[in-house]
């Protein structure tokens, strides 16, 4: 089974402010099969990254993913007031085919 | 615009069968991709259950193979989710989902989302 673990659990930031979000994988995950997700509390997730970098249709471009193998990261260049809730990211491969990670919470400070 | 809407009986009794429908509209089925369901219990992250292709070939999660059957009618675009023998830990939002593998495998839509609770 690929596990993949985001850190931190809860990043605390204001407006305006830079952030980063993690995601290791304990394997490789092939072909950069990682995507990104937001998701508002009492909504279901919508897709931001796939492909580990290529931003999804609608996704405003101070989103960005970064990396390859096992070492992943989102990045939100400037908080907007709507970006202050919790993100997942999800790998395919391996057994279960399907995995998340854990969620980073994004709050303000 | 595709749409997803999960339908089925809110509360489950524990050893319970837990079934829930998806409806798709605004894409056929039939056309191609995989569909899936995924849960997540309150207050927590996110778990694949299965996914299932328009000629009936399924995938489940290895934790949950045991008790789970996901089918598809491409009749009337709907896709369905049964899970036997449930316990309180199968309490969660269920939701059901598009997966595409033209975008690396990840997944574009998503239904609103049911909250089944297992509880007597």
């Amino acid at each position: 089974e690929i596990v993949l673990t985001q850190s931190p659990g809860t990043l605390s930031l204001s407006p305006g402010e830079r952030a980063t979000l993690s995601c290791r994988a304990s394997q490789s995950v092939s072909s950069s099969q990682l995507a990104w997700y937001q998701q508002k509390p009492g909504q279901a997730p919508r897709l931001l990254i796939y492909g580990a970098s290529t931003r999804a249709t609608g996704t405003p471009d101070r989103f960005s993913g970064s990396g390859s193998g096992t070492d992943f990261t989102l990045t939100i260049t400037r908080l907007e007031p709507e970006d202050f809730v919790v993100y997942y990211c999800q790998q395919y491969g391996g057994s279960p085919l399907w995995t998340f990670g854990q969620g980073t919470k994004v709050e303000i400070k | 615009q595709v749409h997803l809407q999960e339908s089925g009986p809110g509360l489950v009794t524990p050893s319970g069968t837990l079934s829930l429908t998806c409806a798709v509209s605004g894409f056929s089925i039939s056309s191609g991709y995989w569909w899936s369901w995924v849960r997540q219990p309150p207050g927590k992250g996110l778990e694949w259950i299965g996914e299932i292709f328009r000629g009936g070939a399924a995938n489940y999660n290895p934790s949950l193979k045991s008790r789970v059957t996901i089918s598809v009618d491409t009749s009337t675009n709907h896709f369905s989710l049964t899970l036997f023998s449930v316990t309180a830990a199968d309490t969660a939002v269920y939701y059901c989902a598009r997966e595409r593998w033209d975008l690396q495998q990840s997944i574009d839509y998503w239904g609103l989302g049911t909250l089944v609770t297992v509880s007597s």
